[in-house]
């Protein structure tokens, strides 16, 4: 049961560049979400998305980009990397939920340096 | 809006002290999910538990323990006879609404020395 996975696992890359992360989980989850993780700030959301095809900004979108062609596959991109970037990216995935209330379950996140 | 604080940046103890987090929330929904995550060292995060605002019951779990108390808008986390195992970063998180975004608390670091 492989649950939820992020490639790659570390990244370094220079500033300007585009990266994009990969995210898949095989629980056949309706909702996934990206975070950020960063010293002092806990997690913060960058994107969500309750389907395919439907997304939506969180608290710190910008200079990201995300899609959702296929249920299982969140991909995260940076357009053009900017050193202030440099975070762990954690991204996890719930059941669908009528309140809202269900268990996130996270991967085991992606350490990017940006030079 | 939503807004959760952990106030103790970091707690430090000796191995088999009790030791208990603190978080505070903020939210202007009536039905709201309290969750508590654990990152230890190696970095992933792990779910311990969730509480959902209508749920008040207190809760016991092996050597974790919850108190959550709408009236003082808190939720914390205790870890009895603690365990060098037990080092590691935890955060209490909160969601409301349909989407179920978490809102997390900046973390308590716990460190257990032998």
């Amino acid at each position: 049961d492989a649950g939820i996975t992020q490639s790659p696992r570390y990244k370094i890359t220079e500033t300007g560049r585009q990266v994009t992360l990969m995210c898949h989980q095989t629980w056949s989850h309706s909702y996934m979400f990206w975070y950020r993780q960063d010293l002092g700030h806990g997690l913060r959301l960058i994107y969500y998305s309750a389907a395919a095809d439907i997304t939506d900004k969180g608290e710190v979108p910008d200079g990201y980009v995300v899609s959702r062609s296929k249920t299982e596959n969140f991909p995260l991109t940076l357009e053009s990397a900017t050193r202030s970037q440099t975070s762990v990216y954690f991204c996890a995935s719930s059941e669908l939920g009528l309140a809202g209330g269900e268990t996130q379950y996270f991967g085991p996140g992606t350490r990017l340096l940006v030079l | 809006a939503q807004k959760v604080t952990q106030a103790q940046t970091e707690i430090s103890v000796v191995e088999k002290e009790d030791v208990t987090l603190d978080c505070v929330y903020e939210t202007r929904d009536t039905t709201y999910y309290l969750f508590w995550y654990k990152q230890p060292p190696s970095g992933e995060l792990v779910f311990l538990i969730r509480r959902n605002s209508f749920d008040e019951q207190n809760e016991i779990s092996g050597r974790y323990s919850w108190n959550f108390q709408k009236s003082t808008s808190s939720f914390n986390f205790t870890i009895t006879a603690s365990q060098v195992v037990d080092s590691a970063v935890y955060f209490c998180a909160l969601s409301s609404g349909s989407w179920g975004k978490l809102q997390f608390g900046a973390g308590t670091q716990v460190v257990v020395t032998p």
